[in-house]
């Protein structure tokens, strides 16, 4: 079946620092979400992604699509503590989005 | 605030009884969710109804049955629940189903199963 797969699972970056978590697909996507988990919180949509090797930018984060549309990235440079949380990615496959296992994010002050 | 709620926000229940979610949305969408997020894994869609006509329905046990009477509320109601199913359960509103459609989740509710 269909899975999205998301490394590493969780991430201790000092302030400052940058990071990048990363989401595969066992098949191709029609297009990708990422979405922001805060710590009891709900996930919030961050962005799209739809081209192949497409490139979008958001102040400090970079997400990317890969050229087989089978997996993508997000990069945050110099971490701050508000982008603590759980990052998810979400593909997009026929009618269904299927939901990667996520990223926890923390960020040591 | 996102314009989807659930209520309750915290519930606790044994495994004879008999009790119900409810999400609303107030963003004018066509399609809703329910979501299962469990501790150390990924976000599990349960159901999907789209113009109050469920579309998706991922192998869920029928101890949880949803009902959607119209395109603002959707209800997940559940019955003799075992503890395993203790989890955040997610509600979500999105335009449509599929394609480009962001989804736009509630606050959920977290259930104990006891």
């Amino acid at each position: 079946g269909q899975q999205v797969m998301q490394i590493p699972q969780y991430q201790h970056v000092q302030e400052g620092e940058d990071f990048t978590t990363y989401c595969n697909s066992s098949t191709t996507l029609s297009n990708i979400q990422w979405y922001k988990q805060r710590p009891g919180g709900h996930p919030v949509f961050l962005i799209q992604l739809v081209k192949s090797g497409e490139v979008k930018k958001q102040k400090r984060l970079t997400f990317q699509f890969g050229e087989a549309k089978k997996n993508s990235s997000l990069h945050i440079t110099a971490t701050q503590t508000t982008d603590v949380g759980t990052y998810f990615c979400a593909g997009l496959t026929g009618n269904q989005f299927y939901f990667g296992t996520g990223t926890s994010l923390t960020v040591i002050p | 605030e996102t314009g989807v709620t659930q209520t309750p926000r915290h519930l606790v229940m044994g495994m004879t009884n008999k009790k119900s979610l409810k999400c609303e949305q107030h963003l004018g969408h066509n399609a809703m969710y329910w979501y299962k997020q469990s501790a150390k894994k990924p976000l599990e869609l349960m159901f999907v109804y789209n113009f109050k006509e469920q579309t998706e329905n991922n192998s869920v046990p029928s101890r949880f049955s949803p009902e959607c009477p119209n395109s603002s509320h959707l209800f997940l109601h559940l019955h003799t629940l075992q503890p395993e199913d203790s989890a955040l359960y997610l509600c979500a509103s999105s335009q449509e189903t599929g394609t480009t459609y962001e989804q736009y989740f509630g606050p959920g509710t977290r259930l104990t199963v006891t």
